[in-house]
């Protein structure tokens, strides 16, 4: 069972467009949401995090959206370069000493010149 | 910056092989954590030490240890490999129980033949 559904499983953007990426959890007690980028062969690097307390994060051209009623998050990359063409992953975790990351299965974006 | 080392960067394999892999946390760093990520999935994971103690313990097969050591580093031992054993292994560190950012290191691809 994925506690945490991530869709689409790729998305293709256009230079200068918006990558959208959406997340869907199950468990309520999660309180902290970060948002992974990977590059092949590279391990995932940290690109922006929300706790639940709040409803929206930008930090450059990255933006998450948080909706807890509907316990879902979204990550917004404005003016898409294709430098950003990547493995995205969203992921969630319990930060009660335990914090192991749930994650997402990711969403493989390729930004087009 | 200081990032997360691992080693070997790859380790090729026969079935029914023991491997041992090493994580070097981020200097301070007293947490650190082990994912498993299959070819084209999200990482899984698998078991995670602070202060040198067991903290939470993922789908880690029997097969698989791990330990953490003075000086904080990890590693993993890994027997009688299977082939369903190859992947990427990532290692991820964070300051203290409660630390919400984990950075990940760069991951051993194991392959066993």
């Amino acid at each position: 069972q994925q506690q945490v559904k991530q869709s689409p499983q790729s998305l293709i953007v256009q230079k200068g467009g918006i990558s959208i990426i959406n997340c869907a959890y199950e468990n309520t007690a999660f309180d902290y949401f970060p948002w992974y980028q990977q590059f092949p062969g590279k391990g995932p690097a940290l690109l922006i995090a929300i706790r639940p307390d709040v409803s929206e994060k930008k930090e450059g051209r990255f933006t998450i959206s948080f909706n807890k009623s509907a316990k879902q998050f979204s990550l917004h990359i404005m003016d898409s370069q294709p430098g950003d063409s990547a493995t995205y992953f969203c992921a969630a975790t319990l930060l009660n000493g335990y914090n192991k990351l749930i994650f997402g299965a990711g969403t493989r974006l390729a930004v087009h010149p | 910056a200081a990032g997360v080392i691992q080693s070997p960067r790859h380790l090729i394999k026969e079935k029914r092989e023991t491997a041992t892999l090493k994580c070097y946390p981020i200097p301070r760093h007293d947490t650190v954590y082990w994912y498993q990520q299959g070819p084209g999935q999200d990482p899984q994971f698998l078991i995670s030490f602070y202060e040198k103690m067991q903290s939470d313990k993922g789908s880690i097969p029997d097969r698989f240890s791990a330990q953490q050591f003075s000086d904080y580093h990890s590693e993993l031992n890994m027997s009688s490999l299977e082939l369903g054993d190859s992947a990427l292994y990532f290692c991820a560190s964070s300051f203290g129980l409660a630390g919400e950012t984990q950075y990940f290191g760069p991951g051993t691809r194991l392959l066993v033949l």
